[in-house]
């Protein structure tokens, strides 16, 4: 297993603003995942975050909206740019741990973000 | 496309038996079986690959039907700790870990 922390844990920011998302690891992993989850909804992948490459966005989601930067291979940060109160979610970031057969996902705790 | 899932919800007495089932409109090489209550993270359940093996939680049970392009869990004499939502994922062919999470089911056990 792993052990996933996430900074915040929550936040209340105000329009126009950012927030940068911190998801730190116990291990070394190569792949990092970034979602989004919205109230009541179910996981959205924002974008996948391999070490030493740039991160590969799903459809509908932007670089320049959601930076993200994997220095090593036990951190990333994820940064929700100009936010408007529709990025009001629950963020989290996910590991997938195990040889590629058995590739269950770890996720940290998540950070709540409310924008006003 | 997300994977649909049903039912949306259910209530069930302490002891009864659920099944959720998951079901994609694309080609599936495996499904992923999470839990979430609220305000937590969603915690690993069971993974079923292309192929027949599975991996996962001893007291819960799920079949992966490839032709159908379907899954389902099933929960055997429920526990009150087995309230929560449960998400499919699905998955691409070996080596791509990227999952897509499907409708969600909630379940709510009661004494």
């Amino acid at each position: 297993s792993a052990v996933i922390s996430q900074k915040p844990s929550r936040d209340i920011c105000q329009r126009g603003t950012s927030l940068t998302i911190q998801c730190q690891v116990d291990s070394q992993v190569t792949m990092m995942f970034w979602y989004r989850q919205q109230p009541g909804q179910s996981l959205t992948l924002i974008a996948t975050a391999n070490q030493g490459s740039e991160a590969t966005y799903e459809s509908g989601f932007v670089i320049d909206k959601f930076p993200i930067s994997r220095p090593n291979l036990t951190f990333s940060t994820l940064t929700v740019s100009n936010m408007s109160p529709e990025d009001s979610s629950i963020y989290l970031c996910s590991v997938p741990l195990g040889d590629f057969s058995y590739n269950e996902q770890f996720f940290g705790p998540g950070t709540r973000l409310t924008v006003l | 496309q997300q994977p649909v899932q049903s039912p949306q919800a259910v209530i069930l007495r302490e002891g009864e038996d659920a099944v959720i089932n998951c079901s994609s409109s694309k080609a599936l090489y495996s499904v992923h079986w999470y839990r979430q209550k609220h305000g937590e993270a969603p915690v690993f359940l069971m993974i079923l690959l292309k192929g027949g093996e599975q991996k996962g939680h001893e007291k819960i049970s799920a079949s992966f039907n490839e032709k159908k392009q379907q899954s389902s869990l099933y929960l055997t004499a429920s526990q009150l700790s087995y309230s929560g939502t449960y998400f499919c994922g699905t998955g691409g062919d070996f080596g791509n870990e990227k999952l897509t999470f499907g409708t969600g089911t909630r379940l709510t056990i009661i004494p």
